[in-house]
């Protein structure tokens, strides 16, 4: 498609159980990006890939949460043992990075999220 | 560590008024400055951006914003709303190579 993906877009599933969020990202975006978006805060950064580098996973809020993008495209968000505060809506974005002499370019494009419940 | 702020968290105006939405953050290095803007419905969409260059900055549907450096600022402006800029309005900042970060958001509501 031409805009990034999530599935699925709604997920309720009750306390102690795993859930798994995936991020279908713009093809060729080689950036992507998780954020948690909780009632009436803003974006919470969560981790962040970026090609085949390490990715930045100092968002993650506890151990529960991993995430993985394989072959640099699709990325799952993993929470183990979800807990209540665990509700919100998980979004994905992806960006185009082109390093030219250190130019960049950052507009990330999001995904529609999904929205977890947890009960 | 760093931080973006957004100071009104809901305002309300009729149409044809002006529009100005704080955004301050909490960095004295480089950073890539952002807003972006939800309609109902909709995903996230960015409506401007500043890397380098001149400081105002203008965007889609006739939004412009201000980089102010000495005041680690970037409002976003517009001279007369619409009933159709009602949406939540956000302001994101990278810090540095991989901090990106959002503030906690703007709900612009216009009244016809």
């Amino acid at each position: 498609g031409a805009g990034v993906s999530q599935s699925p877009s709604n997920k309720v599933t009750e306390k102690g159980k795993d859930v798994e969020l995936r991020c279908d990202p713009i093809s060729g975006h080689t950036a992507l990006y998780w954020y948690r978006q909780s009632l009436g805060q803003g974006l919470e950064f969560l981790i962040y890939f970026q090609g085949n580098s390490a990715p930045d996973k100092s968002g993650l809020p506890s151990d529960r949460f991993s995430a993985e993008r394989t072959g640099g495209s699709v990325s799952t968000l993993t929470i183990q043992r979800t807990q209540q505060e665990d509700s919100a809506v998980y979004l994905c974005a992806s960006s185009l990075r082109l390093t030219t002499s250190g130019a960049s370019t950052d507009t990330q494009y999001f995904g529609p999220g999904t929205r977890l419940t947890v009960l | 560590a760093q931080s973006v702020s957004q100071h009104n968290h809901h305002v309300i105006l009729s149409e044809a008024a002006s529009l100005e939405l704080g955004c301050n953050y909490s960095y004295g290095g480089t950073v890539n400055l952002f807003w972006y803007v939800q309609y109902p419905g909709q995903h996230l969409q960015l409506l401007l951006k500043y890397f380098s260059g001149d400081p105002l900055v203008k965007g889609i549907k006739g939004f412009e914003a201000e980089f102010i450096k000495s005041k680690f600022s970037f409002n976003l402006r517009k001279p007369s709303v619409q009933w159709s800029d009602t949406a939540e309005y956000f302001c994101a900042v990278k810090f540095g190579r991989n901090d990106m970060r959002f503030g906690a958001g703007t709900r612009l509501t216009v009244k016809p």
